[in-house]
């Protein structure tokens, strides 16, 4: 059956450093993958998509690679700021959208 | 600004009851939205598609008696809880795609309901 996991429930990282979050996706070929943000109690925010041709995508500070083969994305936060907290989903996009259960991060000063 | 408004944000309501959930898309046409609910600290899961002008696709397990869902304007879908019980309290969300904007395929969701039935 199609399952999405994401590295962990919760990370915690020093502000500053950089934050790398994972979606790993079995029995599926997506079109394309995207990551939101998720603030507590808000509906998710979109952050950035990349196509199954595309091997990086980059946005500010933000940074997703995309590996059909190994079948992973990985999302990356450089210089991680507090504001930054929050819960990150990556969802796929095959015949519907289909959202990885999160990773809630924590940036600590 | 918010692209896709959901209202009401928070809803209290006795078991039995029915709750209407209303989600606007607001400067664009939505053909489509997704209505999805979401437990504490759990992802998103779809409960169904809502057409303009035609019934919505269910996804398995999900009771179309006990959510309706219309969508009779290419701005406005509906999700009403018919018969609430406690165990249909949960966060209740809605999203809608613009193709004319950014990439075509990001999902605007709008700010959630939380419905919590006593």
């Amino acid at each position: 059956s199609q399952k999405i996991e994401q590295n962990s429930e919760a990370l915690n990282i020093q502000e500053g450093k950089t934050a790398t979050l994972t979606c790993n996706y079995t029995n599926y070929s997506p079109a394309y993958l995207q990551w939101y943000r998720q603030d507590p109690g808000r509906g998710p925010v979109f952050l950035l998509l990349i196509r199954e041709n595309e091997k990086e995508k980059r946005k500010e500070r933000l940074k997703v690679t995309f590996d059909t083969t190994l079948k992973q994305s990985l999302f990356h936060i450089t210089a991680s700021q507090p504001a930054d907290s929050a819960t990150y989903l990556c969802a796929l996009y095959g015949q519907n959208f289909v959202f990885g259960p999160g990773t809630r991060l924590s940036v600590l000063p | 600004g918010a692209v896709v408004s959901q209202h009401p944000s928070r809803v209290i309501c006795k078991s039995g009851t029915s709750v209407k959930i209303e989600c606007r898309s607001l400067d664009f046409q939505a053909t489509t939205m997704f209505w999805y609910r979401q437990f504490p600290k759990q992802s998103l899961m779809l409960m169904a598609t809502s057409n303009e002008g035609s019934k919505a696709t269910y996804e398995q397990g999900v009771e179309k008696d006990k959510f309706l869902i219309n969508h009779a304007s290419l701005t406005l879908s509906t999700l009403t809880v018919t018969s609430a019980h406690p165990e249909d309290s949960s966060f209740y969300i809605c999203s809608a795609r613009d193709p004319d904007r950014g990439d075509g395929g990001e999902l605007f969701f709008g700010e959630g309901s939380r419905l919590t039935v006593l």
